[in-house]
């Protein structure tokens, strides 16, 4: 089992859509939790940290379930500038810091 | 935000030669940072990592002599592909994380891309 598991997609969803990724990771010591976005041939960049309470920025809202050992990332209004591929990026200490990234989600909004 | 610089951009050059790629923190102090390669289509697939002064960390299978890594400073790490050949050529990003405690973030670089003709 992958310590990080996304489903790959791809996602394929018109504008104005609300899409949501899901994402499950398996080892219960992990501490932080992060959504980045990588665009074709550049590199990843943060979009946010996923907090125990949940946490909303703009049209994205991320919610960590620590009991399932599961992180979601839900898109409201889907933007043609969204089409990336979603991260999902684990953090833990096991005697130094160590960070796990899923293979990533692909989303294409279309017009 | 955090601001990390990875130079070069693009390379290509012969076979055997060796690269160096820096990567710097620019305002902020990175207690640690990461080495990632990327093939096409693919995840990224980190390399190692260094904490400055110490010595790196290498993943399973990722050569200590072919990929030389060395983080002299909080704000400085570089890595040398060294007597690179065509199989080297991917994508190389670095990462920096400030901080100890877990919830900092890592920024990544803009990546080199490597090609080795």
């Amino acid at each position: 089992r992958k310590e990080v598991e996304q489903d790959p997609g791809p996602f394929n969803v018109p504008e104005g859509a609300t899409v949501a990724f899901n994402c499950t990771y398996s080892n219960s010591a992990s501490q932080s939790f992060f959504w980045y976005r990588q665009d074709c041939r550049k590199e990843p960049k943060l979009l946010m940290s996923v907090y125990s309470s949940g946490n909303e920025d703009g049209r994205f809202t991320a919610q960590l379930n620590r009991a399932s050992q599961y992180i979601s990332l839900l898109i409201r209004d889907s933007k043609l500038s969204d089409s990336a591929t979603y991260l999902c990026v684990v953090g833990l200490n096991t005697g130094g810091f160590k960070t796990i990234f899923g293979a990533g989600t692909r989303l294409f909004v279309k017009a | 935000g955090a601001v990390v610089s990875q130079h070069p951009s693009w390379v290509i050059c012969k076979s055997g030669t060796s690269v160096k790629i820096e990567c710097r923190s620019l305002d902020f102090q990175a207690t640690t940072m990461f080495w990632y390669r990327q093939f096409p289509k693919q995840s990224l697939m980190l390399m190692a990592t260094s904490n400055e002064g110490s010595k790196a960390t290498y993943e399973q299978g990722v050569e200590k002599d072919k990929f030389l890594i060395n983080h002299a400073s909080l704000t400085l790490s570089t890595l040398t592909v060294t007597s690179a050949h065509p199989e080297d050529s991917s994508f190389y990003i670095c990462s920096a994380r400030g901080g100890q405690g877990s919830n900092q973030p890592q920024h990544f670089g803009d990546g080199t891309r490597l090609s080795i003709l």
